[in-house]
């Protein structure tokens, strides 16, 4: 079935450590690609998306992700993670034969500790 | 300017029953999209309507139907309730409905069926 699958549920980091959250999908044509961040007591919001052009893409608060289309991957990465970042991360894609309809993965909580 | 707002925040039903949830978008915004919310399938797109029309609609049985009104605030109705139905039901609208577009959220209406 096609689907979006995130990696870990669960990641608990030490503030000043990397992260780097996991992101893969099985549609084999064209895809849009985002990830939404839902931070305690707020309401999902985009952290930063992929349409085309470079690979590499830069969001929000120091986040960026990378389009790597052979592995079908769009993973997630902060060098330096502080305390606000706890919240729960979504992958999210959209096909192009889907129109604007978002395709999300489990989501991954992430807790950072002081 | 207001974000996307719904009504109601909270709502406890019977198996039976039928319920309306409502959204109203960001001024503006002409596209608003419903997705369904639950720890176990995680966020679940259920349709999309576009100038009063519904054009995107997911895998959902037909006891789940919206509409639209001219002023672009949706109605989302779920009729003979069930206990799967219990979950937190998203709104996110966004000015074209454009699969590029970013989607805003709502904070949702967490619905209980008992």
């Amino acid at each position: 079935a096609q689907s979006v699958s995130q990696h870990n549920h669960h990641v608990i980091l030490s503030e000043a450590a990397s992260l780097e959250l996991g992101c893969n999908y099985s549609y084999g044509g064209t895809v849009n690609l985002f990830w939404y961040v839902q931070y305690p007591g707020q309401h999902l919001q985009l952290l930063l998306k992929y349409f085309s052009g470079d690979p590499l893409v830069k969001g929000i608060k120091g986040f960026e992700a990378e389009f790597i289309k052979s592995k079908f991957s769009f993973n997630l990465r902060k060098p330096s993670v502080q305390w606000s970042d706890t919240a729960e991360y979504f992958c999210a894609v959209s096909p192009m034969e889907y129109g604007n309809k978002l395709v999300f993965g489990a989501g991954t909580i992430l807790r950072v500790k002081s | 300017k207001a974000g996307v707002t719904q009504t109601p925040r909270y709502l406890i039903k019977t198996r039976g029953q039928q319920v309306t949830l409502s959204c109203s978008p960001i001024s503006g915004h002409r596209s608003v999209s419903w997705y369904q919310q639950t720890p176990g399938q995680g966020l679940q797109f259920l349709f999309e309507y576009f100038s009063e029309t519904q054009r995107n609609k997911g895998n959902f049985p037909g006891r789940f139907s919206g509409r639209q009104f001219s002023n672009s605030r949706s109605e989302m109705n779920v009729s003979t309730l069930e206990l799967g139905d219990s979950a937190l039901y998203l709104c996110a609208s966004s000015l074209g409905g454009d699969r590029n577009e970013k989607l805003f959220f709502g904070s949702g209406t967490q619905l209980s069926v008992l």
